[in-house]
């Protein structure tokens, strides 16, 4: 069954405080693996793509990192700022011809001043 | 560029009664998505449509339609709204950025039905 788990469910910790936020998947076949960033009330927006080959992509203080073989990502948050406060959410794209996207529930985090 | 608009930002429907959703892009993305989110849930494909004048299914689709009249415009209907459609829905496109050599989904702000 193609399923995407992020773990924690949620997360609280300090302003410039790191923290990394996990997603495991069974997806198959693997197109490429997505993060997204979550306001509250808002829609998501990307913040990292990363295909098969791609070990690891930043953008700006985050960090994604892949594992293919183990079908393992993760997303490091470095020096937290308040306006990290969100829920981050891992989605994985199936490689088929209906562009199915499988969505994980996401990791609330939340910073505290 | 407004992105992605949707209305009513949020509704309070009495079940039974029908409701549209509105989606409005000005991207000229052809491919355009309905999912809803509920909470600890990932988001689910309610319908998509990957060009104007075709629909398709998703993972949820039962008790919703949509039609896809022109590239801009995607709404959703639910048309006997049941207590179990309460949700937020979120419309997307897709597209690429600019400069960007992998697609993107793009999303609207979302709308919060309540069916009582």
């Amino acid at each position: 069954k193609n399923q995407v788990e992020q773990s924690p469910q949620s997360l609280i910790i300090l302003e410039g405080k790191n923290c990394t936020l996990q997603c495991n998947y069974t997806v198959s076949p693997f197109s490429n693996l997505r993060w997204y960033k979550q306001d509250t009330g808002r829609g998501p927006v990307s913040l990292t793509i990363m295909t098969f080959s791609e070990n690891t992509k930043s953008n700006g203080r985050y960090t994604a990192t892949l594992d293919a073989d183990t079908k393992q990502s993760s997303l490091h948050i470095t020096a937290s700022q308040l306006s990290d406060s969100a829920s981050y959410i891992c989605v994985v794209r199936r490689m088929d011809s209906n562009y199915q996207l499988i969505w994980g529930a996401g990791t609330k985090l939340i910073i505290k001043p | 560029t407004a992105g992605i608009t949707q209305a009513p930002t949020s509704q309070i429907l009495a079940a039974g009664r029908s409701m549209t959703l509105r989606c409005t892009q000005d991207m000229r993305h052809n491919a355009m998505y309905w999912y809803r989110q509920d909470l600890g849930l990932g988001l689910r494909l309610i319908h998509y449509s990957n060009t104007a004048g075709t629909t398709g299914k998703g993972e949820v689709p039962d008790g919703y339609s949509v039609s896809r009249a022109n590239t801009d415009d995607f709404p959703l209907t639910l048309a006997s709204a049941v207590p179990s459609q309460t949700s937020v829905y979120f419309c997307a496109s897709r597209g690429f950025l600019a400069g960007g050599t992998s697609d993107e989904q793009f999303f609207g702000p979302g709308t919060r039905l309540t069916v009582l």
